[in-house]
C-alpha cells in the first residue's frame, strides 16, 4: 500500500496550509499525522482521521474521504514549520504499517 | 507523564550487531504495544516492526526479517531492538514508539538513537 504526499507545501503566517495524503480507498482506513521538527522525534498531532491528542492546538484538523486524507493547519505560525508524515495501518497489505514520504511545510 | 527514553548513540562496524533499549515510564507498560521505526539521514520514516502487549508476539517488516529481533523486559518496562549483520545502509536514527491502546496511532515516541555503521 502506497501513501503519496507532496514533497513541500508553503504558507504565510496566519494563512491556512493543507497537506494531502493520497492512497487507494484511503477513506476506508484510519489516518494518523505526525509532525517532525528538525533534529527532533516525531510527534502525533492528529489520529484516527480527525482526533487530536491532548496538547495539539485546535488549529490542526484532519479529514479523510475517497482517495485523499488531508491535514489542515489554520492560522499557520512560524513554529508549525516541520515535516509532516501521514500513516495508516493496512492489514491487507504486505506491511501493516505504512508511512507517507513526508511533506515539508515552510512558513513564508 | 508517559515517556520513552532510549539508549545512547552507537558506532558499529559492518557485520556487527546493535542492541537499543527503550525504557518506558509514566504508564502501564504491558497495556501498550511497542513499535520501532527508523529514519536514514535526509529520508522519511520507515516502519521496522512491533511487539504486542499481550503475549510478546512480534511482527517484522519483510525488509528486516532474519536479522531483527524485538524483546521486552516487562519487570523493568524496557523494550529492546537488536539488528544483526549491519551494513552502511543501516546508518539511521532508530525510534521506539508507543501504540495507543484504542488506536493504531503512535502517540509517544522515544528521543531516537543514532546508529552509525562505518568501517
Amino acid at each position: 500500500y502506497v501513501l503519496t504526499q507532496p514533497p513541500s507545501v508553503s504558507a504565510a503566517p496566519g494563512q491556512t496550509a493543507s497537506i494531502t495524503c493520497g492512497g487507494n480507498d484511503i477513506g476506508s482506513k484510519f489516518v494518523h499525522w505526525n509532525q517532525q521538527k528538525p533534529g527532533q522525534a516525531p510527534v502525533l498531532v492528529v489520529y484516527d482521521n480527525t482526533a487530536r491528542p491532548s496538547g495539539t492546538p485546535e488549529r490542526f484538523s484532519g479529514s479523510n474521504s475517497g482517495n485523499t486524507a488531508t491535514l489542515t493547519i489554520s492560522r499557520v505560525e512560524a513554529g508549525d514549520e516541520a515535516d509532516y508524515y501521514c500513516q495508516v495501518w493496512d492489514s491487507t497489505g504486505a506491511e501493516p504499517v505504512v508511512f507517507g514520504g513526508g511533506t515539508k511545510l515552510t512558513v513564508l | 507523564q508517559a515517556q520513552l527514553v532510549q539508549s545512547g548513540a552507537e558506532v558499529k562496524k559492518p557485520g556487527a550487531a546493535v542492541k537499543i533499549s527503550c525504557k518506558a515510564s509514566g504508564y502501564t507498560f504491558t497495556n501498550h504495544a511497542m513499535q520501532w521505526v527508523r529514519q536514514a539521514p535526509g529520508h522519511g520514516l520507515e516502519w521496522m516492526g512491533w511487539i504486542n502487549s499481550v503475549n510478546d508476539n512480534t511482527e517484522y517488516s519483510r525488509k528486516f526479517r532474519g536479522r531483527l529481533t524485538f524483546t521486552r523486559d516487562t519487570s523493568a518496562s524496557i523494550g529492546y531492538m537488536e539488528l544483526n549483520r549491519l551494513t552502511s545502509e543501516d546508518t539511521a536514527v532508530y525510534y521506539c514508539a508507543r501504540q495507543r491502546d484504542d488506536s493504531d496511532a503512535f502517540d509517544i515516541w522515544g528521543q531516537g538513537t543514532m546508529v552509525t555503521v562505518s568501517a
